[in-house]
Formats: C-alpha cells, sequence, structure tokens
C-alpha cells in the first residue's frame, strides 16, 4: 500500500498571502488529522476529519480551515499568512476502528513565510 | 485531561551506548500507548506501539513495555547507532465514542557520536 502523500512538499509564500495543502491517506484510511510542528512549539493539533466531517479541532484561529473529500483526500488552507505559519506541516490517516488505532504520517509540507 | 509527558532532550550517546527515553501520560481510561520516529526533514514513522497494560512493542531493537503501574512507556535499546539519530516522540491514543484521540509527547532528541 502506498504511504500517506502530502503536496507540495516545499513551498514558500509572503506575509498576507493563501496557501493550500493537499493531503492523500492511506488507502482504506478515512480519518485524516493535520498538524503544526515547529522548533519552538513542537508538534500541535489542527484539525481532524473524518468521513467529510471535521471532527475535532485545536486551538488555531479561523485563518486555519479544512476540508476532506469524498475520497478521504484532505486539504488545509491558511489565509492571510504571517511570519509564524513558517512550520512543518503534517498530515496523518489513521483506519476507524474498535481499538485504539495508529495514525501514519506524511512526509510534510514544508511552509515558508517572508 | 490526557497528556504525555517526555524526557527533555537533547541526549548525546557514543554508539553501542545503552538507551533509555523516559515517557509517563495521564489517561482516564485505556489507551494505547505508542513511539514514533522523525528523521532530519521527514514525517514521522511509528516505531512501535503496545495497546494493553504489561505488553511490550518491539522494532529495530527498540523495546517499550506498557506499565500501567507507573503509568509509564519508556523507550530503551541496548546499543545505539548513528543511524539512531533522530527525534523520539512519545503518543497514546484513546478511544473517545466513535473516534480515537491522540496526544503526543513534545519530542526528544537523540544524538549519537560514532
Amino acid at each position: 500500500k502506498a504511504g500517506v502523500t502530502q503536496t507540495p512538499r516545499y513551498l514558500i509564500k509572503t506575509r498576507g498571502q493563501q496557501v493550500t495543502l493537499s493531503c492523500s491517506p492511506i488507502s482504506g484510511h478515512r480519518s485524516v488529522s493535520w498538524y503544526q510542528q515547529t522548533p519552538g512549539q513542537g508538534l500541535q493539533f489542527l484539525f481532524e476529519y473524518f468521513s467529510e466531517t471535521q471532527r475535532n479541532k485545536g486551538n488555531f484561529p479561523g485563518r486555519f480551515s479544512g476540508r476532506q473529500f469524498s475520497n478521504s483526500r484532505s486539504e488545509m488552507n491558511v489565509s492571510t499568512l504571517e511570519l509564524g505559519d513558517s512550520a512543518l506541516y503534517l498530515c496523518a490517516s489513521s483506519l476507524e476502528g474498535r481499538s485504539a488505532s495508529e495514525q501514519y504520517f506524511g512526509p510534510g509540507t514544508r511552509l515558508t513565510v517572508t | 485531561g490526557n497528556s504525555v509527558t517526555q524526557m527533555e532532550g537533547p541526549v548525546t550517546l557514543s554508539e553501542e551506548a545503552f538507551l533509555t527515553i523516559n515517557c509517563t501520560y495521564t489517561a482516564t481510561g485505556y489507551p494505547s500507548l505508542f513511539w514514533y520516529v522523525q528523521y532530519p526533514g521527514e514525517g514521522l514513522q511509528l516505531l512501535l506501539k503496545a495497546t494493553k497494560a504489561d505488553d511490550k512493542g518491539s522494532n529495530k531493537g527498540f523495546e517499550a513495555t506498557y506499565r500501567k503501574e507507573t503509568t509509564s512507556f519508556h523507550l530503551e535499546k541496548g546499543s545505539v547507532q548513528v543511524s539512531d539519530s533522530a527525534v523520539y516522540f512519545c503518543a497514546l491514543s484513546e478511544r473517545r465514542g466513535n473516534f480515537n484521540k491522540f496526544y503526543f509527547g513534545s519530542g526528544t532528541k537523540l544524538n549519537v557520536k560514532p
């Protein structure tokens, strides 16, 4: 099975612009989560989608949004970019089941805001 | 609420030294526990997992035992290699109704010197 894929891998944007990142989960996985990773703050949870619905949300401003499509692919969007949004954005998918299952991560999108 | 606490790094060891990275957790229910590893420029990879008390997860020479009495899941390896240099994350997953909720520690950077 192919792993979680994220596009693009690297992105440079200017303050005030917006950006859209894409994530394709492992085939059969319906849960997709997004995380922001920075050196200072570590791994911070953004939101989780399941069956095209946002099921869980972290403490990020409304500039951060996401969506999930019927094929489970997910996108996240950041509007009005700020310098502090520079980070590695990680997507993770998991297989829903009765027991707590693990998440599988993609390679990430490195976003640099100048 | 639930949380994961792991020892701060960086941890610097010589090749073939014994490794321990401490991880403790708080959880209201019966979580599954994980160790993830992140190599430079990559996403997180699942290293090992344990789904119930006294389970031992193991992979690539790494081991961790789910200790419910001490709420711990310490990562160990008998003889580290330079290639083990990475950031290690302890995590837990707990069933909440119809979905799994994940919590990650802050990560511990391991440097192994030849």
